[in-house]
């Protein structure tokens, strides 16, 4: 256990499918992070939030929309994927700005869009 | 910006062998410097990490010294094991950012 806890471990969705990704820590930090990893990808940053607000963005197809309600949680909502989109997806957290921290990752949500 | 540059793997090694995974970065910055692990089917764990110019990182057995001279935080353990068998990623992170740049990561095999 990592103190970033991510939900559900295994997902399969069809291509017209809504369905959401959750991210919870209780390690004080304040800044959250979306990442995707792929087969034989290098990591890939999409999203980033800094006390509760979206400070970056990847250039992320809006079939992506993020949520950050607190500096806790953080949700990755999907609809209308595709099967290019079957990947790894990795929440971090981290306190923000400080470089002598890394991050802290979840275990990750692995996606299989159908 | 910033970079981080990793040797390609994989690399299989027999169990008990030296492991050296090279890493060098390119950093704007003052860098921190960190080693990840990744096991099958799991997210990435810290590994160790340095903060400043000759500091050494250690952990499990595994060490990295952090060289400024060379751009350099490459990272060794002197025995591996089958259970080291993961995905090793290096990277950095200056300060002022939230940034941390990954390096592509490198497989270690590690067979009997």
């Amino acid at each position: 256990e990592t103190g970033v806890t991510q939900t559900p471990r295994h997902l399969v969705m069809g291509m017209t499918n809504k369905k959401s990704l959750k991210c919870e820590q209780h390690l004080g930090h304040n800044a959250m992070y979306w990442y995707k990893q792929s087969a034989k990808k290098p990591l890939e940053l999409m999203f980033v939030y800094n006390f509760k607000e979206q400070t970056e963005n990847n250039s992320v197809p809006s079939r992506f929309s993020p949520e950050c309600p607190n500096s806790s949680h953080l949700f990755l909502h999907l609809h209308t994927l595709q099967p290019e989109d079957s990947a790894l997806y990795l929440c971090a957290s981290s306190p923000p700005t400080e470089a002598n921290y890394g991050y802290t990752f979840g275990s990750g949500t692995r996606l299989t869009v159908v | 910006g910033d970079s981080v540059t990793q040797m390609e793997g994989p690399v299989t090694l027999s169990e008990e062998a030296f492991l050296t995974i090279n890493c060098t970065y390119t950093a704007t910055g003052y860098p921190s410097l960190f080693w990840y692990v990744q096991y099958p089917g799991e997210g990435l764990q810290l590994l160790l990490k340095a903060t400043k110019a000759d500091d050494k990182g250690s952990n499990k057995g595994f060490e990295a010294t952090y060289r400024k001279e060379t751009t350099s935080f490459h990272l060794e353990k002197g025995s591996v094991q089958v259970s080291d068998s993961a995905v090793y990623f290096c990277a950095l992170r200056t300060g002022g950012g939230n940034k941390l740049t990954f390096g592509t990561g490198t497989q270690l095999k590690v067979e009997l």
